[in-house]
């Protein structure tokens, strides 16, 4: 158990819905990340959230949106969703110390749109 | 450019043999820090090991280890006495830079051992 929590673990939607998968980072990481992981596109970074601000950005849709909260919990929106959209969504956390600052996913949440 | 390479994209090993896994990257940053994950079936992300580029000795983790050759850009993980739950999908990452950076990984390479 990585200490990173993620819900739901499965999402089954259809084309055009809107959703919204959550995080919680390991206790003391104030560091988010979002990944997706598909077939075709492999694992890919979206967005980086640091202590409530937006730290980087990937190759997230604009369809996709996210925010970190006071509590440090974030949020991934999906919305206008497209079959293309069917993965698996992965957040992480890290603290930020020293070089290492390893990673550490959540067991992800699968999203299928039909 | 790929940032991370891996060509090999299955392997089959023999149960308390070693396995390599090659990886290579492509950076012009001189600090970043190279990763192994395992993925098994049920999906999740499992750390296994980290390379500082500045490190100056090979990284150890129990039974893994991280064959680092920086001149030719290669961090190859080598799993010695594979053991049946091992078999999983292996993936290299890279951070470039010292801080809380994205990763870039490659596309994975599938491990099955034999029995």
């Amino acid at each position: 158990d990585s200490g990173v929590t993620q819900t739901p673990k499965h999402l089954i939607t259809a084309t055009g819905q809107r959703v919204t998968l959550r995080c919680s980072p390991r206790s003391g990481d104030l560091s988010v990340y979002w990944y997706q992981q598909s077939l075709d596109q492999g694992l890919q970074f979206l967005i980086q959230y640091y202590n409530g601000e937006e730290r980087a950005k990937g190759n997230i849709l604009e369809r996709f949106s996210a925010q970190q909260f006071p509590d440090l919990h974030s949020e991934l929106n999906l919305s206008s969703l497209e079959l293309g959209d069917s993965a698996l969504y992965f957040c992480a956390s890290s603290v930020r110390t020293g070089s290492r600052n390893e990673q550490f996913f959540g067991p992800g949440t699968r999203l299928t749109v039909l | 450019a790929q940032k991370i390479t891996q060509t090999q994209p299955g392997m089959f090993v023999q149960e308390k043999e070693a396995v390599t896994l090659d990886c290579t990257y492509d950076t012009s940053d001189p600090s970043y820090g190279l990763f192994w994950y395992k993925q098994p079936s049920s999906g999740e992300m499992i750390f296994l090991i980290y390379q500082g580029s500045y490190d100056q000795q090979n990284a150890t983790e129990g039974r893994y280890s991280l064959n680092f050759q920086k001149a030719r850009k290669s961090a190859n993980l080598v799993i010695s006495a594979s053991q049946l739950g091992d078999s999983a999908m292996y993936f290299c990452a890279m951070r470039e830079g010292q801080g809380d950076y994205k990763l870039s990984f490659g596309a994975g390479t599938t491990v099955t051992v034999r029995a």
